[in-house]
């Protein structure tokens, strides 16, 4: 089955600046995702990461707040700008393999 | 609109006993489920998974059920066992559209020893 590994798996940030999430897939995967896990809710997709072209965003989602990368089949990067406390969560990203695999994810605290 | 549900925040079995956990959809246009289960500090797990097809799909201690008519599935695990004790949740998709997973809220089992 895939490994991901997803770096940093936590990070506590000041209002106003952006962090970069990394994720790296041991194998090559056609799609890979971005969640978003708020304190006590459900995961919510945040964009699909396509290799070669930009992200597909979902509703409630921009490209200015989170810009995403797919350089090649193995790697994406998601950034989180301008952060405000209300960005605070888990962010996961996961791969179309042996189910929808997911990275261990990186908890984000901004203060 | 929250598309897949899973109604019990929380549920408690003994161990050895039978954990039942619900989901229900509504988006009928959803063919393929599946479970995770998910530790503190971890990423989601995949545990099992169904296509529309079946109306049953087991593997070990998990076997997963799906009502389609009902638009309900469900996850038992026999028996339980402490470290089952986690966040599972249920989530669904269109195999053939856009591949995404949308995710229900989660239900957190507890299996007491």
């Amino acid at each position: 089955s895939a490994v991901i590994s997803q770096k940093p798996s936590r990070d506590i940030c000041q209002r106003g600046t952006s962090l970069t999430i990394q994720c790296q897939v041991d194998s090559q995967v056609t799609m890979m995702f971005w969640y978003r896990q708020q304190p006590g809710q459900s995961l919510t997709l945040i964009a699909t990461a396509n290799q070669g072209s930009e992200a597909t965003y979902e509703s409630g989602f921009v490209i200015d707040k989170f810009p995403i990368s797919r350089p090649n089949l193995t790697f994406s990067t998601l950034t989180v700008s301008n952060m405000s406390p209300e960005d605070s969560s888990i962010y996961l990203c996961s791969v179309d393999a042996d189910g929808y695999t997911f990275g261990s994810g990186t908890r984000l605290t901004v203060v | 609109d929250q598309q897949v549900k899973q109604n019990s925040p929380s549920l408690s079995v003994q161990e050895g006993r039978i954990s039942i956990l619900n989901c229900d959809y509504t988006n009928s246009m959803f063919d393929y489920f599946l479970w995770y289960k998910k530790y503190p500090a971890e990423g989601p797990t995949f545990l099992i998974s169904i296509s529309s097809i079946k109306d049953k799909n087991e593997d070990g201690r998990f076997t997963v059920f799906l009502n389609k008519s009902a638009k309900h599935l469900s996850l038992h695990i026999v028996p339980s066992q402490p470290g089952d004790s986690a966040v599972y949740f249920c989530a669904a998709l269109n195999s053939g559209g856009y591949q995404k997973v949308t995710f229900g809220t989660g239900t957190k089992l507890q299996v007491i020893p």
